[in-house]
C-alpha cells in the first residue's frame, strides 16, 4: 500500500479560481511528480521533482506551478484556473537510483465551471 | 510524444482466457514497467523489468522484453473479471530515470 497522499480528491471551482492540489508522502521518496490525464487517455508529465527546492517542468506544458519545500510535500498550484484545466491530476513519488518504482496517490479530479 | 505505445488499445475477452497486451517504444531504456489503474483511480505498480533482463513473472503476470524490437509485452494468465482495468507501460531513459507513460490498453474481463 502507497503511502501517498492526494487532497482534494474531487474539486468543482468556478473559471478564475486560485486552487492548490496537495500531495504529501510519507516514504521518504526524494524524486516526486504530478502527471495530468484526461479520462481514459494517456498520463503526461507536468511537473517533477529530485528533492527539496528542485522543481523541473515535465513534457506537457501546464500553467501550474509546483514547490518543493519539504521532502513529504509537493503542492501544485493554479493562479487562476480555466475550463481547459479540467482533468485528473496524479501525484507520485519514487526512489533515486535505478529501480524507481513510481507510487501514485488515488488522484484529484478538478472540474472547472 | 510518448516514448512508449501499448497495443491493443481495448481488448475484451471471457474469464478464464489469457490476455495479452503489447508496449513498443521509441529509444533505448534503463527499465519498463507496467502499472495498473481501476477506473478513477491512481496506478498501482505491478512489475519493473531491466533492460539486461528478457522474461519477468509475477503470480498471473508474465513480461517479457525484447530489446532489439524495442516492444514488452504482458500477458495475464486466467483472468478474472477483477483484472479489468487500465494498463499501462512506463519507460526511462537515460540519467534521470524519469519514467514516461504511454496510452495504456484499457481490459474488460467478462465474468
Amino acid at each position: 500500500e502507497a503511502d501517498i497522499y492526494q487532497t482534494p480528491r474531487y474539486l468543482v471551482i468556478g473559471t478564475g479560481k486560485k486552487i492548490t492540489l496537495e500531495c504529501s508522502q510519507t516514504m521518504g521518496h526524494d524524486k516526486m511528480y504530478w502527471y495530468q490525464q484526461d479520462p481514459g487517455m494517456e498520463l503526461h508529465l507536468i511537473h517533477y521533482s529530485y528533492g527539496v527546492n528542485s522543481t523541473e517542468k515535465g513534457d506537457l506544458s501546464s500553467e501550474s506551478t509546483v514547490s518543493r519545500i519539504r521532502t513529504e510535500h509537493f503542492p501544485l498550484t493554479l493562479e487562476s484556473a480555466r475550463p481547459s484545466h479540467t482533468s485528473q491530476y496524479l501525484c507520485a513519488s519514487s526512489e533515486t537510483g535505478s529501480r524507481n518504482t513510481i507510487y501514485f496517490g488515488e488522484g484529484s479530479w478538478l472540474t472547472v465551471v | 510524444s510518448q516514448q512508449g505505445e501499448e497495443d491493443p488499445q481495448a481488448l475484451s475477452i471471457q474469464e478464464g482466457e489469457n490476455a495479452t497486451m503489447n508496449c513498443s517504444y521509441k529509444t533505448s531504456i534503463n527499465n519498463l514497467q507496467w502499472y495498473r489503474q481501476n477506473s478513477g483511480r491512481g496506478l498501482v505498480h505491478l512489475i519493473l523489468i531491466r533492460s539486461n533482463e528478457r522474461e519477468k513473472h509475477s503470480g498471473r503476470l508474465r513480461v517479457t522484453l525484447d530489446t532489439s524490437k524495442k516492444s514488452s509485452s504482458l500477458l495475464i494468465t486466467a483472468s478474472r473479471a477483477a483484472d479489468t482495468a487500465s494498463y499501462f507501460c512506463a519507460t526511462d531513459v537515460g540519467g534521470s530515470y524519469i519514467p514516461t507513460f504511454g496510452r495504456g490498453t484499457s481490459l474488460i474481463v467478462h465474468p
